[in-house]
């Protein structure tokens, strides 16, 4: 069975912090991306990565940088959290291509004051 | 690149009727179309998915269908029940292996006794 964690839950941070949100996965999915969900707007891709320490640019990858230093851990950072950012962040792997079923961690709500 | 749109954003219906959610994609390369439902406070969980190569698939209350020449898809769940209520996402994916899946807006759905 899949398993995709998440580091964090819930998190609040202040404007201007650096923010680290971690994933992993435990199935030796070369695949790993970073979702944000906000009401209204589905799920939006920031960023991707297809191999350890390879990444690509999603929909909405400004204010983010991301880190694939294992291939079973995926970074996402906030170089600099500003309000906009608050929002549930949702991890997902997948084993290759884009066929196969792609497994969601549990998400971690954002909230930056 | 790939866009995704889904309709209705929220659906209501009673308990034993059934649900259509609607998608419509716009990149004819496009050969791979899961629906992922998610259950409040939880994440994302694949409940079925659909190849180009064929017109409709069957997993027991769930249907999808898939129109290659008009670029849709649908979701069809019958006897509804109350375990039905929750959001459900379509997405598309661009050919490719390090290709990424573009997901609808999401519709919310509520079962009612």
């Amino acid at each position: 069975d899949v398993k995709v964690t998440q580091s964090s839950r819930y998190l609040v941070k202040r404007t201007g912090e650096k923010v680290f949100l971690e994933c992993v996965q435990d199935m030796d999915h070369e695949n790993m991306f970073w979702y944000r969900q906000d009401p209204g707007l589905g799920l939006r891709l920031i960023y991707f990565s297809y191999d350890v320490k390879m990444k690509e640019k999603g929909d909405i990858p400004e204010g983010y940088s991301v880190s694939r230093e294992k291939k079973e851990r995926f970074s996402l950072i906030l170089e600099s959290a500003s309000t906009n950012q608050t929002s549930m962040y949702l991890c997902a792997s997948r084993l290759g291509g884009s066929t196969d079923t792609q497994y969601f961690g549990p998400g971690t709500r954002l909230t930056v004051l | 690149g790939e866009n995704v749109e889904q309709h209705p954003s929220t659906l209501s219906v009673q308990e034993g009727d059934s649900a259509v959610i609607k998608c419509t994609y716009s990149d004819s390369a496009s050969n791979y179309f899961p629906w992922y439902k998610q259950e409040l406070g939880k994440r994302p969980q694949l409940i079925i998915d659909i190849r180009s190569n064929v017109g409709e698939k069957k997993d027991q209350r769930i249907a999808v269908t898939l129109n290659k020449t008009a670029k849709h898809f649908s979701l069809h769940i019958t006897e509804t029940q109350p375990e039905d209520s929750a959001v459900y996402f379509c997405a598309a994916n661009l050919a490719g292996t390090a290709s990424k899946l573009t997901f609808g807006t999401g519709t919310r759905l509520q079962v009612t006794l």
